[in-house]
């Protein structure tokens, strides 16, 4: 089946770390994704992580996924007030780009 | 630069009046999407367009059809809105039909009154 879940609401203090974390059914997925919707806006790609990976860093991002108990988290260093959005989750099933998305976890930072 | 470009980013309509959304794209790719998203959910993939290949989604209703004249333009057009169909509409593209990211345009809020 096609589920993908996350906690819904996240706060931090500037300049802390964010840790948000996703699950997900499909095993065979092949690529995990965590896009960023500011208010009002589209959803923009945070970064992504192919599922033969375990660990992928870029800049403050560090995504983590561990296969085995289909668990996928995103971790933002040195939070920022711009960080403020919704972070939604998503897996691509393996026969096309379906893209399966999470309800999103608001993270809100507190300067 | 914008890839990904929806028009307009505000659209009212009336219940049961046809409205139509566009979306164009720069990129050349041969994928476009439509998804839905209503208040404090996730979006959720309506139909894609692989080319001219028009694919529906399965619980996709029929109020809801899409027309892709070229490479660029795709449009999504809904014959009667209801009130249920108030929602952030997200156009997406991608250079191929598997394995690809999604670039998403920043989105039509569609009211319905």
């Amino acid at each position: 089946g096609e589920d993908v879940e996350q906690s819904l609401f996240l706060s931090v203090r500037e300049g802390d770390s964010s840790v948000i974390n996703c699950t997900y059914t499909d095993s065979s997925s092949t690529y995990l994704y965590w896009y960023k919707q500011e208010p009002g806006a589209g959803l923009q790609l945070l970064t992504y992580i192919f599922s033969n990976m375990d660990m992928k860093q870029d800049q403050r991002l560090t995504v983590l996924l561990n296969k085995k108990d289909k668990h996928l988290s995103l971790r933002i260093a040195d939070t920022q007030t711009g960080d403020s959005a919704i972070y939604f989750c998503a897996e691509t099933l393996e026969y096309g780009n379906k893209l399966v998305f999470g309800a999103g976890t608001i993270l809100r930072v507190k300067s | 630069d914008a890839m990904v470009i929806q028009n307009p980013r505000y659209q009212v309509t009336q219940f049961g009046k046809p409205v139509t959304l566009s979306c164009s794209q720069t990129l050349n790719h041969n994928v476009m999407y439509w998804y839905q998203q209503k208040s404090s959910q996730a979006p959720k993939l309506l139909f894609h367009y692989y080319d001219k290949d028009f694919n529906n989604e399965a619980d996709t209703p029929d109020n809801f059809q899409s027309r892709r004249p070229n490479t660029s333009f795709c449009f999504l057009d809904i014959r009667s809105p209801g009130l249920g169909d108030a929602a952030m509409y997200l156009c997406a593209t991608s250079r191929a039909a598997t394995n690809e990211k999604l670039f998403f345009g920043s989105g039509t809020q569609l009211s319905v009154l």
